[in-house]
């Protein structure tokens, strides 16, 4: 079965660039989980969706981040403008309903702002 | 965001013993996931903990979940290199999908 697909891998960009990192959930699954990875903070969650709407996006650091998720089976999570502090792998998990089904990532965009 | 609080932060340790760590936290949990992050890939779910005192094992691998829901280890047998990698607790409260996850155990194991 095909997992959660991320794209791109990496990605190396210039402070004040657009950035849009893409992902695919496994098909069937209903939630889709946006994280941030940083040796500092650990893993932290940005955004979760529920059958494509947003229902916490608490963790979102700032306005520059915004997060879509048009279909059951692709979201996005877009930084604009980007910042170097912006700079850590990017993970997209999802999971399906029910009570405590474990979340699945993906391998994940290691994001670099210079 | 909270973090649990995972410990060792790392371990060395040669092939062959066996590895323990643990999570603990504060706050209730009602569900404990053990997650193992090789370099450059995603977690990945190793072992899922739904009840209090409930012990599971998959393989080598072996965790519990505390009883005060607050606290849950996970073991690993017989260690091999393959077992290199980094070590991930996480905790879920409830009916909230939201997962908390510890900072991680790096584990290294010398052939």
């Amino acid at each position: 079965d095909a997992g959660v697909i991320q794209s791109p891998r990496h990605e190396v960009t210039e402070m004040g660039q657009e950035v849009t990192l893409r992902c695919k959930p496994i098909s069937g699954h209903d939630y889709l989980f946006w994280y941030r990875q940083t040796m500092m903070r650990g893993l932290e969650l940005l955004i979760y969706f529920n059958n494509n709407v947003p229902i916490d996006d608490s963790g979102m650091p700032e306005d520059r981040f915004s997060a879509k998720m048009p279909n059951a089976s692709f979201s996005t999570l877009k930084i604009q403008p980007s910042e170097p502090r912006d700079s850590a792998v990017y993970f997209c998990a999802s999971s399906s309903s029910g009570g405590g089904q474990p979340q699945h990532f993906g391998d994940g965009t290691r994001l670099s702002i210079l | 965001g909270q973090q649990l609080n995972q410990s060792p932060q790392s371990m060395f340790i040669q092939e062959g013993e066996d590895v323990s760590m643990n999570c603990t936290s504060s706050s209730i949990f009602n569900t404990w996931l053990w997650y193992k992050q090789d370099p450059g890939e995603g977690p990945v779910l190793l072992i899922a903990l739904y009840k209090a005192g409930e012990l599971t094992s998959n393989g080598r691998l072996t965790a519990q979940f505390g009883i005060t829901r607050k606290d849950s280890f996970l073991n690993i047998s017989a260690s091999i290199p393959s077992d290199v990698g980094i070590y991930f607790c996480a905790g879920q409260r409830g009916s909230n999908y939201k997962l908390t996850f510890g900072k991680g155990t790096l584990l290294t194991v010398n052939p």
